[in-house]
């Protein structure tokens, strides 16, 4: 079974550019999840997709961020424009559903993009 | 608002000792807890999901216990080897269940 892939692994812009996130999740998952992770933390939620409608974008920064998943299977992640703080590595997870009490919400990660914003 | 711990943040072992990572939760009210590996410049591995009804899951040389109403959960390794070092984060489920929060990760080094 082919795992959720991500593109591109690296980025580097300047500040105040635009750059772009792709992210196929395993086949047959229904819910997206992407993340930002700075260095040294935690992973941090920023949107939960479930299909292709949107389940909490309450951690996104809206003004400069912004996602979709038009189809519900592939998903894009767009910042415009980019600031300095916004270097960290973005993942993106799939799981099954989103069921309480499940394993059916199981995250399964992919490698990342490191974005680094100069 | 879920918040989650990790102790210790950084770990060095001589390799063959058994070691534990403790993750601590503050809202015990969560249906699961998932326990992950990330290898330095890569993404999450899952390890270990534990469901709110089990207090113990075992996968090969690792062990993941569940304490719900003390908000802990603790991740056990036997027999650590230099390719258990890595970061280990564990993750617990916010908003009924469907978003997960993070801690921060413990850093663990096996040295040969």
């Amino acid at each position: 079974e082919a795992g959720v892939a991500q593109s591109p692994r690296y980025k580097i812009i300047e500040k105040r550019q635009s750059v772009a996130f792709w992210c196929n999740p395993i086949s047959g998952h229904a819910t997206l999840y992407w993340y930002q992770q700075i260095l040294g933390q935690g992973p941090k939620l920023l949107i939960q997709f479930q299909n292709n409608g949107v389940v909490d974008d309450s951690q996104l920064p809206k003004d400069r961020f912004s996602a979709e998943r038009l189809k519900g299977v592939d998903s894009t992640l767009k910042i415009q424009p980019a600031k300095l703080e916004d270097s960290a590595v973005y993942l993106c997870a799939s799981s099954l559903g989103a069921v309480r009490a499940s394993s059916y919400n199981e995250q399964f990660f992919g490698p990342g993009t490191r974005l680094t914003v100069l | 608002k879920q918040e989650v711990t990790q102790i210790p943040a950084a770990l060095s072992v001589p390799e063959g000792e058994n070691l534990v990572l403790n993750c601590s939760f503050t809202d015990s009210a969560i249906y699961n807890l998932q326990w992950f590996r990330q290898d330095p410049g890569k993404g999450l591995t899952s390890l270990l999901l534990i469901q709110s009804s089990q207090r113990e899951q075992t996968s090969g040389r690792l062990n993941a216990s569940l304490d719900k109403s003390s908000g802990r959960s603790t991740l056990y390794i036997a027999a650590s080897q230099p390719g258990d070092s890595a970061t280990y984060l564990c993750a617990v489920p916010w908003n009924y269940g469907q978003n997960f929060v993070f801690g921060p990760g413990t850093r663990l080094s096996v040295l040969p």
